[in-house]
């Protein structure tokens, strides 16, 4: 399974832009990224999923570039209850789908 | 779409007892969901994975004896902690596959096991 490197914390304000980038130099071919947030005692909730190049959804983006070494998720205009752990996983259909978790990134937006 | 619930979402239990934690998904058929601890401050860790009608997968580490997993219906898997210990005192998340060509797992709200 793919290791992850992700910065261990994140200051932001709200309104600005938050990129969190993600390392993971042995991502195999079949490997897809996906970002997860979590609250305080709450699960983890799917934020967005990708193979290669770029993906958008109504809440985030999120940046492959072509080596695929590395994901960039990208959070426009931050508010307050974005501040969460944000976390980046690799994972294969055909490794049983099994995820690891890395230490995530903590995100706290300030006003 | 993909809801996950877990049942109870707090227990207290007193130690030498075994507590039953349920996880279905309410809007889709999961053939494989997934067990996690998390400890505070703490990342999730992989328990076991839970494939439906048969065995479950368990990670290194983790005692299948004490922690017992069924997966007898395509919408529920449960997790017994078998003769609780305040050690096992923890965040227990499960999540759910949708569909066979990703990894997009649907975690539930998680349930806070406290033994006293």
């Amino acid at each position: 399974l793919a290791k992850t490197t992700q910065p261990i914390s994140m200051d932001s304000y709200e309104g600005q832009e938050v990129n969190i980038t993600c390392s993971h130099n042995n991502i195999a071919t079949n490997d897809y990224i996906t970002w997860y947030q979590q609250f305080p005692s709450q699960g983890p909730r799917f934020i967005i999923q990708g193979y290669k190049t770029k993906v958008t959804n109504e809440v985030a983006s999120l940046f492959i570039p072509a080596d695929r070494k590395s994901s960039t998720l990208s959070l426009p205009r931050v508010s307050l209850s974005d501040t969460a752990v944000y976390y980046c996983l690799v994972g294969a259909t055909g490794g049983g789908n099994k995820l690891t978790f890395g230490t995530g990134t903590q995100l706290k937006v300030e006003l | 779409g993909a809801v996950v619930s877990q049942h109870p979402s707090r227990v207290i239990c007193k130690s030498g007892t075994s507590v039953k934690i349920e996880c279905r998904s309410l809007d889709f058929q999961a053939t494989t969901m997934f067990w996690y601890r998390q400890f505070p401050k703490q990342s999730l860790m992989l328990m076991a994975t839970s494939n439906e009608g048969s065995k479950a997968t368990y990670e290194q580490g983790v005692e299948k004896d004490k922690f017992l997993i069924n997966h007898a219906s395509l919408t529920l898997s449960t997790l017994t902690v078998t003769s609780a210990h305040p050690e096992d005192s923890s965040f227990y998340i499960c999540s759910a596959r949708l569909g066979a060509s990703t990894d997009t797992q649907y975690f539930g709200p998680g349930t806070r096991l406290t033994v006293l």
